[in-house]
Order: structure tokens, then sequence, then C-alpha cells
């Protein structure tokens, strides 16, 4: 166990709507991360945070944004859903910024039908 | 940008020998190397790491040396056991920006 939770373990919604993942990072960690992991892609960053702040950004689409929160969750907000957006979307956290561990929560399956 | 290749694909091997698995990066500015292990169902566990400043590192069963100059850096199982099984992923990182790029992923099979 990690010490990173996300939420919910599991999503299914149709084309068009809109969903949002949670995620907790490890007690301590200031940075958290979001990777997409689909068979054809692997996984691939979508976005940092650290301490509230954006700090880096991947291949993030236009229709995805997140949020870290005071407490430290982030929030992984995806919109007009559609049917190559199925996949596991994992949260990772680290102690801060730099080339430090990061630590992988066990993932969100979203399938868009 | 980062770009990192893996090799083999797909690995198997005879429980009690040793696996290895290879990775090149593109940038030679980075210098943090992570690996990390996937099994069905989980996320991906940090396993061992390497810095630009080392050349091996070792955790019991698991080894990972880097090669700056040839850009390449590998992992090596030895007395391969079941619990192995999973797939294994390289990664590089150049700090600045925090960014890790992963490689493909290699799935590992040991075979009793």
């Amino acid at each position: 166990d990690s010490g990173v939770t996300q939420t919910p373990k599991h999503l299914i919604t149709a084309t068009g709507q809109r969903v949002t993942l949670r995620c907790s990072p490890r007690s301590g960690d200031l940075s958290v991360y979001w990777y997409q992991q689909s068979l054809d892609q692997g996984l691939q960053f979508l976005i940092q945070y650290y301490n509230g702040e954006e700090r880096a950004k991947g291949n993030i689409l236009e229709r995805f944004s997140a949020q870290q929160f005071p407490d430290l969750h982030s929030e992984l907000n995806l919109s007009s859903l559609e049917l190559g957006d199925s996949a596991l979307y994992f949260c990772a956290s680290s102690v801060a910024t730099g080339t430090y561990e990061q630590y992988f929560g066990p993932g969100t399956r979203l399938t868009v039908t | 940008g980062e770009n990192v290749e893996q090799h083999p694909s797909t690995l198997s091997v005879q429980e009690g020998d040793s696996a290895v698995i290879k990775c090149t990066y593109s940038d030679s500015a980075s210098n943090y190397f992570p690996w990390y292990k996937q099994e069905l169902g989980k996320g991906p566990q940090l396993i061992i790491d390497i810095r630009s400043n080392v050349g091996e590192k070792k955790d019991q069963r698991i080894a990972v040396t880097l090669n700056k100059t040839a850009k390449h850096f590998s992992l090596h199982i030895t007395e391969t056991q079941p619990e192995d099984s999973a797939v294994y992923f390289c990664a590089a990182s150049m700090g600045r920006d925090d960014k890790i790029i992963f490689g493909k992923g290699t799935r590992l099979h040991i075979l009793p």
C-alpha cells in the first residue's frame, strides 16, 4: 500500500458526460501528479500540482482540468467524454518538487460507453 | 522532448534464472531513472531508482545500472521467483519540470 488513495475505483459513464476523479496524497506529500494509462499509449503524464499550484503540464487535453485543494487532495475533471478517454487514471504523490520518488495510487478505471 | 525506449516488450525466464530489461533515453539532461513494477489491477510500485551521479545500485535481488555516455540503463533481477511476474516500466526525468517519461513496459513471465 503506497498511502495514496483514489476514488472511485471504477467509473462507467456515457459519451458527452463529465466526471471527477479524486486523489489523496501520502501524508506529508505536497506534490500530486496525474497519469493516464491506456493499452496503446502506455503511461502518459497529464499534470502536476505542488502545494496548490500547477507545476507542470504534459499531454493533457483541454477538456481535462485538475486542481489541488488546501488540504492537498486533488481532483481531475474530465468533460465532454469520448470513447477514447476510456483508460486507467493514476494519481501519484511525492514529498516535493524535483526528482523525488513518486508513489502511485491504485487508479480509477474509467469506461466511456 | 525526452523519449524512453524499453526492450524487450515481453520476457519469459525460468524460475531461478536472471532477467534483464534495458532502456535508452534521448535527453542527456535526464538525471533520475526510476523503475516501477505493476501487477494486475494495481498501480505502479517504485522498486528501485538511480540518479545520474551513480553508476550502479543494488537492493537485494534487484540491481540497476546506468551508462550516461551511452544513455542506457538496465534492470537486473537475479534468482527470479513467481512473484516477480508483472509488467516493469523504466522511466527518466530531468527534474526541472518534474515530468517522468515512461517506457512502454516489459511483461515479465517467470516460468515454473
